[in-house]
């Protein structure tokens, strides 16, 4: 049972341009929601985050939406540059902070020159 | 400075053998966690331990045990190893257990079981 989906296992963009990766969620109760990038052979990397008293956070290049109502997310990364290519995480907690982080399966991101 | 390393990066052995993985982290952390990257590519919590307490072990099989010397260590060991084990495990650490600290992971280790 998927309770974090990641339904585009790829996507394909041109520098410059933006990059919009998608999350569902099936579980009312996760309060907490987080973006991990991750290189081959490396763990994956802290992103951004977001709390569900929010429905928007922003750090630089990135920004996460958090639709409460649609049990829906999605990571904006804008301008894409060829560094950013990467696969990138969804994943998110119900009342435990980090703890027991159920992740997506992820989303390889290419973002060509 | 790496901050959470572990090792073996790689790890090559057979069915029925018993192997650990050691993790440690410099982070100053109090949790530390294992979690498994299976097949699917899905990232499993399997353990966390606080302050060298256990607090989660989410129905994995009593052949991994892990064990944490200190607050700074956390090694996986698995007894009779079996093909479905086959997997990246990755260790990670967090700041305060039920804090939106994010989690930082090592960069893996490969098992593959022959």
């Amino acid at each position: 049972d998927q309770q974090v989906k990641q339904n585009s296992p790829s996507l394909s963009v041109q520098e410059g341009r933006i990059s919009i990766l998608n999350c569902d969620y099936t579980n009312s109760m996760f309060d907490y929601f987080l973006w991990y990038k991750k290189y081959p052979a490396e763990g994956p990397t802290f992103l951004i985050s977001i709390s569900s008293i929010k429905d928007k956070n922003e750090d630089g290049r990135f920004t996460v939406f958090l639709n409460k109502s649609a049990k829906h997310l999605s990571l904006h990364i804008v301008p894409s540059q060829p560094g950013d290519s990467a696969v990138y995480f969804c994943a998110a907690s119900a009342g435990g902070g980090s703890e027991k982080l159920v992740f997506g399966k992820g989303t390889k991101l290419t973002v060509n020159p | 400075d790496t901050a959470v390393s572990q090792t073996p990066k790689y790890l090559v052995t057979q069915m029925g053998n018993d192997k650990s993985i050691k993790c440690e982290q410099n982070l100053g952390h109090d949790t530390m966690y294992w979690y498994k990257q299976d097949s699917k590519k899905f990232l499993k919590i399997m353990f966390s331990y606080n302050n060298k307490e256990l607090i989660i072990n989410e129905t994995v099989p009593n052949r991994f045990s892990p064990k944490s010397p200190d607050k700074a260590h956390l090694n996986l060991h698995i007894n009779s190893l079996e093909l479905g084990d086959s997997a990246v495990y990755f260790c990670a650490s967090s700041h305060v257990t039920g804090d939106n600290s994010p989690l930082h992971f090592g960069n893996g280790t490969r098992l593959t079981v022959t």
